[in-house]
């Protein structure tokens, strides 16, 4: 089992609203991360975690909240988002941080801020 | 910092030709260079992946090269099918596990 999952699919958010997004892999991957896709881009890095530990945030603003609360989940906590900040989620892991195996990604979740 | 270069943006063919897709990027010290494929509105699928100390991998009708002394890959895809349509985007793994994309090309493969 190669997967990574997401939830959910699509969202649809008003600026004052708190929501989130989720990830799963059952692949016993120690490293996962968040990444945003806007249209016809390639994939930014937002967010890494490295054994349930945040190793790399890229300067992503506060309104964005990584959360890891075991080895297999990772969430993202939404609040106060822009409309820019409409964009493709990506949840992607992998095996063992900084040894340069595979990153598997996960289908996204479509976010939309109105 | 490390850029990753895609060339051609976008690329339209007959079906069964055979092409080159290109990566460049300007940092040797990279971990791996992975191909991905992205479909419209999906997530993105690894098609190959190719460590720093390898010159190829293939997979099907598919093989990637990699010259890391000039910084270069490239995605060969034989006998091209209108399946093979989608966005294809190439990718380095460097320092603390980062992934920088390139721009990728876009594939439309006529019928």
């Amino acid at each position: 089992d190669t997967e990574v999952t997401q939830t959910p699919k699509h969202l649809v958010m008003g600026m004052t609203n708190k929501k989130s997004l989720k990830c799963e892999q059952h692949m016993g991957h120690r490293a996962m991360y968040w990444y945003k896709q806007k249209a016809k881009k390639p994939p930014e890095l937002m967010f890494v975690y490295s054994y349930e530990k945040l190793s790399i945030n890229e300067s992503v603003p506060s309104r964005f909240s990584p959360e890891c609360p075991n080895s297999s989940l990772l969430n993202l906590h939404l609040h106060a988002l822009q409309p820019e900040d409409s964009a493709l989620y990506l949840c992607a892991s992998s095996q063992d941080p900084g040894s340069g195996n595979t990153i598997y990604f996960g289908e996204g979740s479509w976010l939309t801020v109105v | 910092k490390q850029e990753v270069t895609q060339i051609p943006a976008a690329l339209s063919v007959p079906e069964g030709e055979n092409l080159v897709l290109n990566c460049s990027f300007t940092d040797s010290a990279i971990y791996n260079l992975q191909w991905f494929r992205q479909d419209p509105g999906k997530g993105l699928t690894s098609l190959l992946l190719i460590q720093s100390s390898q010159r190829e991998q293939t997979s099907g009708r598919l093989n990637a090269s990699l010259d890391k002394s000039s910084g270069r890959s490239t995605l060969y895809i034989a006998a091209s099918q209108p399946g093979d349509s989608a966005t294809y985007l190439c990718a380095v793994l460097h320092a603390g596990n980062m992934l920088t994309f390139g721009g990728g090309t876009r594939l439309m493969v006529k019928p």
